[in-house]
């Protein structure tokens, strides 16, 4: 069975700061996707980053990058100089690009910057 | 480009009532995938259209159905409606074809529906 684990049900930070949030995977398939969504209080999901399974060079989107380890099935978001609109849900999910093409999502990280 | 829309965006229903809920995709996306979000069981994917035929059902009793028209435009209707259908159903939109795709979902803002 595919599953993402987010250890981290909340995390605090200043602003300013940088902060990671760690995400874990299980699939048995090689072709896939990993994404980081945020979930801000107005509830629409955004993509912040994604990175394709094949690729060994990590992400990186702005202030956003991960730390991508396949082996490891490890998959975590660095968010550097935090804003204050960075506070939000963060879930971590992937995709197996096969015909089920169902997004697996973790549990979410809930992240406040603080002032 | 307009993003994904959803309809309505709130709504309250009693147990046993029906509900529908649309989604029109992004324009040019063909695949239109729904979600349900609770906070006991996080985000579970309940079924994904492409060029109106369903590829992919979650583990949902069969209480929960949807549909795609030709516009790509999508339904999804919950039928007996149970207290704990109370949730977020969002609706995300995907370039993906038969076995490939980008991979990136775009979603809606999602519809609340409450069960009393």
């Amino acid at each position: 069975a595919q599953t993402v684990t987010q250890s981290q049900p909340e995390m605090s930070v200043q602003e300013a700061e940088t902060v990671t949030l760690s995400c874990t995977y299980d699939t048995s398939e090689n072709n896939y996707y990993l994404f980081w969504y945020k979930q801000p209080p107005s509830r629409q999901m955004i993509l912040v980053i994604r990175q394709e399974a094949y690729k060994q060079q990590n992400a990186t989107e702005n202030r956003f990058s991960v730390n991508f380890q396949k082996a490891a099935k490890s998959f975590s978001l660095k968010i550097s100089d935090s804003q204050l609109g960075d506070t939000a849900m963060y879930f971590c999910a992937f995709i197996l690009m096969d015909s089920s093409y169902k997004l697996i999502f973790g549990s979410g990280t809930r992240l406040l910057v603080r002032p | 480009k307009a993003g994904v829309t959803q309809t309505p965006r709130y709504l309250i229903k009693t147990r046993g009532q029906q509900v529908t809920l649309s989604c029109s995709p992004i324009s040019g996306h063909r695949s239109v995938s729904w979600y349900q979000q609770t906070p006991g069981q996080g985000l579970q994917f309940l079924f994904e259209y492409f060029s109106e035929t369903q590829r992919n059902k979650g583990n949902f009793p069969g209480r929960f159905s949807g549909r795609q028209f030709s516009n790509s435009r999508s339904e999804m209707n919950v039928s007996t409606l149970e207290l704990g259908d109370s949730a977020l159903y969002l609706c995300a939109s995907s370039l993906r074809s038969t076995g490939q795709g980008t991979g990136e979902l775009f979603f809606g803002e999602g519809s609340r529906l409450t069960v009393l």
